[in-house]
């Protein structure tokens, strides 16, 4: 069975540091790694996607790397701003293809101005 | 472009009542669909998906079933609601396994 962990938990930070967040999964046969943001109250938003053949994704500020052998991805937002505080979710697509993820329990981020 | 519809968005209801909860899509055709929920201090688990009309499956057994009446329409329901169905219920869609998942604004549902 799956299971996916990210760590810390929490994670407090004061502006302008780089963030590096932690994913693990059990197993490798994955499809794909998609990193999310959650906002309290809200529904998720999606920040990169990484498919099984690559080993990383950028858009702006956010760096996701993928290491499927090792089971780990890191997600990596330079220069931390207060907006960047929400909680963190990983979810990986199961071995198979019907798209279902297995989600990491989150990593709350606190920016400090 | 794409939107994911869902609501209500706050919902509280007595136990036994009934449940109706529903999700749309927009600007896509065949989506794969997906509800999940997020329990206080929990992780996400995914309820059910479906992959076209008709089409559910189920991921736990439950006192929840959901159904596809249309391609882009989504409801889960419930004809007797317990104190454990609370929760945050959210919403998905992807083209498929390899492709991106995106997610509604959820609706936090309070059974009391």
């Amino acid at each position: 069975k799956q299971e996916v962990t990210q760590i810390p938990a929490a994670l407090s930070v004061p502006e302008g540091e780089n963030l590096v967040l932690n994913c693990s999964f059990t197993d490798s046969a994955i499809y794909n790694l998609q990193w999310f943001r959650q906002d309290p109250g809200k529904g998720l938003t999606s920040l990169l996607l990484i498919q099984s053949s690559q080993r990383e994704q950028t858009s702006g500020r956010l760096n996701a790397s993928l290491d499927k052998s090792s089971g780990r991805s890191t997600l990596y937002i330079a220069a931390s701003q207060p907006g960047d505080s929400a909680t963190y979710l990983c979810a990986v697509t199961r071995g198979d293809s019907w798209g279902k993820f297995q989600f990491g329990a989150g990593t709350q981020v606190v920016v400090t101005p | 472009s794409q939107t994911i519809h869902q609501w209500p968005a706050t919902l509280v209801q007595p136990v036994g009542s009934p449940l109706s909860l529903e999700c749309t899509v927009e600007g896509t055709s065949n989506p794969n669909l997906y509800w999940y929920r997020q329990a206080a201090g929990r992780g996400l688990q995914l309820l059910f998906y479906s992959v076209g009309i008709g089409q559910i499956s189920s991921e736990v057994p439950q006192n929840l079933s959901a159904s596809r009446p249309q391609d882009r329409q989504f409801i889960l329901s419930s004809k007797k609601l317990l104190l454990s169905d609370s929760g945050f219920y959210l919403c998905a869609w992807s083209k498929g396994a390899n492709t991106e998942a995106f997610f509604g604004q959820g609706t936090r549902l309070t059974v009391v």
